[in-house]
């Protein structure tokens, strides 16, 4: 069965820091990938997606994704991180082949300091 | 604000009892999805219905289940409700039934006591 790992359960970082999160998949094709966003109290918004082509997604937010298929990983990047940007972050992944049910990771929380 | 709606937005009701959870799609949307988001669980796929037709099951229980209505809303009825159903249930939309982009609405806050 597919499975979705994020390693990170909390990471904190200063207002202005780079910013990486983890996200590695388990599926013996390449699946969609996905990155979500959950602010406190809100429902979860679709910040990028990977289906296929160009390795290197942009989202919105300024965050960006890159897909690495040797190591099986999606991880989420942002060059300078502002304190808006504290929220759960959520990578899902789906089986390309008519099957849309999106697998969540167990999110990352991200604390921004000043 | 995703388009995709839910009502109500918290619950909180005793054990052994029923409730419904409404959500209406984004305009133009056919197909909706039921996730549950737990503490222990994380968050799950329930069911899936496109245009008023169940599609997909996930991990939902037999206390638990879904209809999409002709006008395309659907709703999510909880039975024999336990301790353990207390979470946060969120309906998503997207076009198709092979579309991958779906969009959340803001949930459904359910404590059962």
């Amino acid at each position: 069965a597919q499975s979705v790992t994020q390693p990170d359960i909390h990471i904190t970082v200063s207002e202005g820091a780079s910013l990486e999160l983890r996200c590695n998949y388990s599926y013996g094709a390449t699946p969609y990938l996905f990155w979500y966003v959950q602010s406190p109290g809100q429902g979860l918004q679709l910040l990028l997606k990977y289906f296929s082509g160009d390795t290197l997604v942009q989202g919105i937010k300024g965050f960006e994704a890159e897909f690495k298929r040797s190591q099986s990983s999606f991880n989420l990047r942002k060059p300078s991180v502002h304190w808006s940007d504290a929220a759960e972050y959520f990578c899902a992944v789906t089986p390309n082949f008519g099957n849309e049910k999106l697998t969540f990771g167990t999110g990352t929380r991200l604390t921004i300091i000043p | 604000d995703s388009g995709v709606t839910q009502t109500p937005k918290h619950l909180i009701t005793a054990t052994g009892q029923r409730v419904t959870l409404r959500c209406s799609p984004r305009s133009g949307d056919l197909s909706v999805y039921w996730y549950q988001q737990s503490l222990d669980q994380g968050l799950q796929f329930l069911i899936q219905y496109y245009n008023g037709e169940e599609r997909a099951k996930g991990n939902i229980l037999e206390r638990f289940s879904a209809q999409q209505f002709p006008d395309l809303h659907s709703e999510l009825n909880l039975s024999s409700l336990e301790l353990g159903d207390s979470a946060l249930y969120f309906c998503a939309s997207s076009v198709v039934a092979s579309s991958y982009e779906q969009y959340f609405g803001p949930g459904t806050r359910l404590t059962v006591t």
